[in-house]
């Protein structure tokens, strides 16, 4: 049971653009939302978090917008960049338990 | 302030042997968890440790794997007997405290069995 779905599994975006990815989660319980970031042959990255008490958190380029009713949370990266090229995690956890990864979505930034 | 350690960063073992993965989480961290990544699977946890404890093994395979942490020393994911199937690239995170803070990751073995 994939308790964190995400789409797309890839995406291709414009330099400049912005790139939406989303999840869905199903267990009420979670409580702790990250992203990561990963790049080939690195291991993945904590980029951003969100708890469900807020709708949106903006770090830089990076925002998360969640919405506790639908049970779907996004990130959206402003003006991308070929550096952003990378595979992109969402994440959730609860009770300081472990982290729960959905499958990612590649990411491709066209230069 | 050395990031997560883990070697070897690659690994090629013939069935029925064994590998030995090894993972030094940072300085003050005690918490260390173990992840298996396959191409398009995402990350799926295997198993949490505390120093010399167990906490959570719910995705170890029920045979073959094991883990440990010992007081002195880095975390060991030991699988025995290796099938084709086990290849992948398994991944090794700590924390200070569990959970809500988020990991921080090492750059993982590459397993390949042949």
């Amino acid at each position: 049971q994939q308790q964190v779905k995400q789409s797309p599994q890839s995406l291709i975006v414009q330099k400049g653009g912005i790139s939406i990815i989303n999840c869905a989660y199903e267990n009420t319980a979670f409580d702790y939302f990250p992203w990561y970031q990963q790049f080939p042959g690195k291991g993945p990255a904590l980029l951003i978090a969100i708890r469900p008490d807020v709708s949106e958190k903006k770090e830089g380029r990076f925002t998360i917008s969640f919405n506790k009713s639908a049970k779907q949370f996004s990130l959206h990266i402003m003006d991308s960049q070929p550096g952003d090229s990378a595979t992109y995690f969402c994440a959730a956890s609860m009770n300081n338990d472990k982290i729960i990864f959905g499958k990612g979505t590649r990411l491709h930034i066209l230069p | 302030n050395a990031g997560v350690m883990q070697n070897p960063r690659h690994l090629v073992r013939r069935r029925g042997q064994e590998a030995r993965l090894r993972c030094s989480p940072m300085k003050g961290h005690s918490h260390v968890y173990w992840y298996r990544q396959l191409p398009e699977e995402g990350l799926k946890f295997m198993v949490y440790l505390q120093k010399e404890n167990i906490i959570d093994e719910s995705g170890m395979p029920k045979e073959r794997f094991s883990a440990e942490f010992p007081k002195e020393g880095p975390s060991i994911l030991r699988i025995q007997q290796v099938v084709r199937g086990d290849s992948a690239a398994y991944f090794c995170a700590s924390s200070l405290q569990p959970g809500r803070h988020g990991y921080t990751f090492g750059s993982g073995t590459r397993l390949t069995v042949v």
